[in-house]
């Protein structure tokens, strides 16, 4: 059971460049998010989906659009990267059940854009 | 809007120490709140999440609290290690975003340092 992965674990982008980040899920969990950590700012939210085939915003979204194609899987893209868009970028997945609110984690991507 | 606020940013103890980690809210309408560890350079691990209508949970040497009334919670650490050295977050789902969905809003984090 691998849990939540995360590809890449690291990338340096320049301005202006695209990529897709990739969120893999195996506990058949609904809820998926992506959330941006930054020093002194903490974890927020980007986007999060419900269930496959839905995507929503969260507090920080502009600049980037998700994907959720497949239950499993939730994808992130920047299609113009920016500076300010340097961080660490972590998903998650819950389960929908009662007492599943307990968020599982991925190890993050650490995106640096010079 | 709802802040979530953790005090203090950073502790240092000495091993064996019983110590508290302190957590606060200004909006009680939340649904749980999830106490988080997060070692360098790696994810976040949950740790204990309390229901809205519990007041503690433990695990092992970790005991929570949550006061919704007041809008706050502690984490309670008895006979710390140098391996419980990492940042420790709290965060709550908030009924005004999305806390239904599981939409969380963290906190900043306590990083935790347990010297030998």
């Amino acid at each position: 059971n691998a849990g939540v992965t995360q590809t890449p674990k690291f990338r340096v982008l320049k301005t202006g460049q695209s990529m897709t980040l990739l969120c893999a899920q195996d506990m058949n969990h609904e809820y998926m998010y992506w959330y941006r950590q930054d020093p002194g700012m903490g974890l927020r939210l980007i986007h999060y989906s419900v269930g496959e085939g839905t995507t929503a915003k969260g507090e920080v979204p502009d600049g980037y659009n998700v994907s959720r194609l497949k239950k499993q899987n939730f994808l992130l893209g920047l299609e113009s990267a920016a500076p300010s868009q340097t961080s660490v970028y972590f998903c998650a997945s819950r389960g929908s059940g009662r007492y599943t609110d307990t968020q599982y984690f991925g190890p993050g991507t650490r995106l640096t854009v010079l | 809007k709802q802040e979530v606020t953790q005090i203090p940013a950073a502790l240092s103890v000495p091993e064996g120490e019983n110590l508290v980690l302190n957590c606060s809210f200004t909006d009680s309408a939340i649904y749980n709140l999830q106490w988080f560890r997060q070692d360098p350079g790696k994810g976040l691990t949950s740790l204990l999440l309390i229901q809205s209508s519990q007041r503690e949970q433990t695990s092992g040497r970790l005991n929570a609290s949550l006061d919704k009334s007041s809008g706050r919670s502690t984490l309670y650490i008895a006979a710390s290690q140098p391996g419980d050295s990492a940042t420790y977050l709290c965060a709550v789902p908030w009924a005004n975003y999305g806390g239904s969905q599981g939409n969380l809003i963290f906190g900043k984090g306590t990083k935790l340092s347990v010297k030998p």
